[in-house]
């Protein structure tokens, strides 16, 4: 099976604009998981989806939001970019996320806020 | 609130060591935890979870819920046992994968 793909892999935004990641999970897997990834913060969960509902949910404000589609591909959306949204943002699938089973990881999209 | 702690940044052993990652966590209820591992250049990916007590690529980890601790052991080091390590916890059984990380340990096994 093809892993679970993020796109795109590396991005620049200047301040006050908009980015919009995606991340195609792996064939199957219903569950999309969001991590954000900085060295001082370390790795921090943004939000979960499972059958395009947001099911988890980490402490994060508003400007940060996703969705999930029917094909279970998800896309996380940051409004307003300031420079502290500089890091590297992480997706994850699993098959149905009800526990237990494993969380695959993307390679990540870095996103570098000027 | 969940925490873990991982008070080793860096962990440098020789080959053939045996090597001890730390991991402390507080949680006031069920926890399940986990141990995920990045080797240069590749994906994070899970190592083990202590549910699922077994022994992967030689490494152990026992939870000890009297000392809240999730230590990661490996009698023999390996020099492609040098990577990052973090550990990571959920509310046991809880439905979903909201995971709480440690800030990481990295593994340097020289030879």
């Amino acid at each position: 099976k093809a892993g679970v793909t993020q796109t795109p892999r590396y991005l620049i935004k200047t301040r006050g604009q908009q980015v919009t990641l995606s991340c195609s999970p792996i064939s199957g897997h219903r569950s999309v998981s969001w991590y954000q990834q900085t060295p001082g913060q370390g790795l921090q969960f943004l939000f979960e989806y499972f059958s395009e509902t947001q099911r988890n949910k980490g402490n994060f404000p508003g400007r940060f939001s996703g969705r999930q589609f029917s094909n279970s591909r998800s896309e996380m959306n940051v409004s307003t970019l300031e420079l502290g949204d500089s890091a590297l943002y992480l997706c994850a699938s699993s098959s149905a996320g009800t526990g237990g089973e494993t969380q695959y990881f993307g390679p990540g999209t870095r996103l570098l806020v000027l | 609130a969940q925490r873990v702690t991982q008070p080793e940044k860096l962990l440098s052993v020789f080959k053939g060591a045996p090597v001890e990652l730390k991991c402390n966590y507080s949680y006031s209820g069920s926890p399940e935890l986990f141990w995920y591992v990045q080797y240069s250049r590749q994906r994070l990916q899970l190592l083990l979870r202590h549910i699922s007590r077994e022994s992967i690529k030689g490494f152990t980890a026992d939870l000890n819920k009297g000392e809240t601790s999730f230590h990661l052991k490996k009698p023999f080091a390996q020099e492609e046992d040098s990577a990052m390590y973090y550990c990571a916890l959920k509310r046991y059984k809880a439905a979903g994968n909201k995971l709480t990380f440690g800030g990481g340990t990295r593994v340097l096994v020289k030879p």
